[in-house]
């Protein structure tokens, strides 16, 4: 059974400071992998993708991947307390048109001003 | 206006009874999800679509039905609530682009007392 790990946290980091999300999976095949925003009683909200191996940056957001470790992570520089969520990472299959995600429980970061 | 809605927001009902609910999008997409969210649990997989025509499992499907009455319209059903199936429920849409990114409807907080 396909699974994505995540650690549930909570990841407490100062304002201004790095945070740092981490997420493992178990397929191999994986081909495509999210990084999903999610404020409590709200709903998810996409923030990154990242389809090969290295560092993919947007703003403050960074996602590396490394397929041969099978870990993606998620760096936000510079935290500010608005990105206090819970942070799920989702990967597809390798036939990206007939699977959906499986979501990791997803990580709850906090950020102290 | 919100390009994926879910009506009702709010359920509270009864073991035994009948629920049904709706999920309609704008973005004309193909494929649409219906995922449960449960503290600790992360989103799960109850069914997709990926056109009117074709229907699918989900890990998680016992207990549930969907109907996908149009393109934009994707109805999930209780036939018999139970208590355990007190949850967040959400609705999804993707495009057929491959990508796999997923945009979420608000919610519906559903309670079976």
């Amino acid at each position: 059974q396909k699974e994505v790990e995540q650690n549930s946290g909570p990841l407490s980091v100062p304002e201004g400071a790095i945070a740092s999300l981490n997420c493992t999976y178990s397929d191999r095949v994986s081909q495509s992998f999210f990084w999903y925003r999610q404020y409590s009683g709200k709903s998810p909200e996409l923030i990154m993708s990242i389809y090969s191996n290295g560092d993919k940056e947007d703003g403050r957001f960074t996602a590396q991947l490394n397929k041969a470790s099978q870990y993606v992570s998620l760096l936000i520089r510079d935290s500010q307390p608005s990105d206090s969520a819970t942070y799920l990472c989702a990967v597809n299959g390798p036939n990206q048109a007939g699977t959906a995600l499986i979501f990791g429980k997803g990580t709850t970061l906090s950020v102290s001003s | 206006d919100a390009d994926v809605t879910q009506t009702p927001r709010n359920r509270i009902t009864k073991t035994g009874k009948r629920i049904m609910l709706e999920c309609s999008q704008t973005k004309g997409h193909d494929r649409m999800y219906w995922y449960r969210q449960d503290p600790g649990l992360g989103l799960r997989l109850i069914y997709y679509s990926f056109d009117v025509k074709d229907i699918n499992k989900g890990e998680i499907s016992d207990g549930y039905s969907v109907s996908r009455q149009a393109q934009a319209k994707f109805s999930l059903s209780l036939e018999s609530a139970i208590p355990n199936q007190t949850a967040l429920y959400f609705c999804a849409t993707s495009d057929g682009t491959g990508t796999g990114s997923k945009f979420f409807g608000p919610g519906t907080r559903l309670t079976v007392l």
